[in-house]
């Protein structure tokens, strides 16, 4: 089944604590990104990756890390979270380019006390 | 910049029609639609590229009107599976980062 998974689903942790969401893909696609999805924010992106070893900040990259060593792997790093951390986060996937279908993964809610 | 979704939210009954607007300031590439269900993850509908075009399956068709940095999603007939937070994106180039609005909340009532 072609799917995008995330891990763990839920995250509680203490400030400073580093963490790492993993993300990954069967489908073959070079394009992956994440978000994070905030109340009343909609989808805020954090970093993407065209593809293996080439990553890009998006609007919101302050405070994360992402490395692209694989293909289908596209880890998100806290290095030293905070409380502003604290939300839904989403990885996303696609062929190539932003240009096409986005397959979400099932997101990851992150708390951060 | 993000584009700007309207309405934010509207409720209907069963079997009337919708329609949600994205507009942005900057020229764009392209627009993506996608509708989230309460606890999941967003869900693809469709893209539109620059060149006007409309498209649509089902009951659900969206257009795209490039030179006013706008696209419609139009909603016929809603069923009660329509509900949830529709996004648009916009895209300003090819390989560019895709920019969420803050999304439409759609709530249908049987």
């Amino acid at each position: 089944e072609a799917q995008v998974t995330q891990n763990p689903r839920y995250l509680i942790t203490v400030t400073g604590k580093k963490l790492t969401v993993t993300c990954s893909q069967n489908m073959n696609h070079e394009y992956m990104s994440w978000y994070r999805q905030d109340p009343g924010l909609g989808l805020r992106q954090i970093y993407y990756s065209m593809n293996v070893e080439v990553t890009d900040k998006g609007d919101v990259p302050e405070g994360y890390k992402v490395s692209r060593k694989e293909k289908r792997n596209f880890p998100l790093i806290l290095e030293s979270p905070s409380p502003n951390q604290t939300s839904l986060y989403f990885c996303a996937s696609s062929l190539s380019t932003s240009s096409y279908e986005q397959y979400f993964g099932p997101g990851t809610r992150l708390t951060v006390t | 910049q993000q584009p700007v979704q309207s309405p934010q939210a509207v409720i209907l009954r069963e079997g009337e029609d919708a329609v949600i607007n994205c507009s942005s300031s900057k020229a764009l590439y392209s627009v993506h639609w996608y509708r989230q269900k309460h606890g999941e993850a967003p869900v693809f509908l469709m893209i539109l590229l620059k060149g006007g075009e409309q498209k649509g399956h089902d009951k659900i068709s969206a257009s795209f009107n490039e030179k006013k940095q706008q696209s419609s999603l139009y909603l016929t007939a809603s069923q009660l599976s329509y509900s949830g937070t529709y996004f648009c994106g916009t895209e300003r180039d090819r390989d560019d980062k895709i920019i969420f609005g803050k999304g439409t909340r759609l709530h249908i009532l049987p």
